[in-house]
């Protein structure tokens, strides 16, 4: 079984301040990982994907995450973070092969940035 | 093109009743799955589907059924309503089983 730790509930920043939110991972298989955003009373957007190759992948908005294999480790950065980054932001893995079976994602408890002027 | 489109966008039940929720998938997409997100939770997956089948289904009661229609959209049925099913139910769809799922903006059911 798949399980996924968001290690902050809720991280506050400063404007054009760095920021990184942190995200563990344990699976028994390889796995894809994705970080989405979800902005008050909306759905959830994509904000980048690990599927393989690099691992470091960058994403809409300025964010990126460095895959970590040994720490089994997904985590979220950006240099410099904007009011508007203020939602939550959701830590997922899914199966890379699960015998054909689904390709359900398993999503972290979330962690909601706050960014103050 | 559009994204992925969900009906109603809110819903207020009372307990007992029953509820149906829509999902048209990007076009193209011929996965579609349903997640329930509690108030303060991560996204919880309830079903996939892939060309009409069931594909996968989480730990949830029989009172949750969906289905997928030939046009790809997809219902999602819930019996006898309790209080606890009060949630955002997401809808999500991707090209094939294993791509990247998109998601829709979701349906607020609200149980009274």
């Amino acid at each position: 079984a798949q399980s996924v730790t968001q290690l902050d509930s809720q991280v506050p920043v400063f404007e054009e301040a760095p920021v990184e939110l942190r995200c563990n991972y344990s699976s028994s298989v390889s796995v894809y990982l994705f970080w989405y955003v979800q902005y008050p009373n909306q759905g959830l957007q994509l904000l980048l994907k690990y599927l393989s190759g690099s691992t470091l992948v960058k994403g809409i908005n300025g964010f990126e995450a460095e895959f970590n294999k040994s720490q089994t480790s997904f985590h979220l950065r950006k240099p410099s973070v904007h009011i508007s980054d203020t939602a939550e932001y959701f830590c997922a893995v899914s199966d890379q092969a699960s015998g054909g079976s689904n390709y359900k994602l398993t999503f972290g408890k979330g962690t909601l940035l706050t960014v103050n002027p | 093109d559009a994204g992925v489109t969900q009906s109603p966008t809110h819903l207020i039940k009372t307990r007992g009743q029953q509820v149906t929720l829509r999902c048209s998938p990007i076009s193209g997409h011929k996965s579609v799955s349903w997640y329930q997100q509690v108030l303060g939770q991560g996204p919880q997956f309830i079903f996939q589907y892939y060309e009409k089948e069931e594909r996968g289904r989480g730990n949830f009661p029989d009172r949750f059924s969906a289905r997928q229609f030939p046009n790809y959209s997809s219902e999602l049925n819930v019996n006898a309503l309790l209080l606890g099913d009060s949630a955002l139910y997401l809808c999500a769809s991707s090209l094939a089983l294993t791509d990247t799922q998109y998601f829709g903006p979701g349906t607020r059911l609200t149980v009274l």
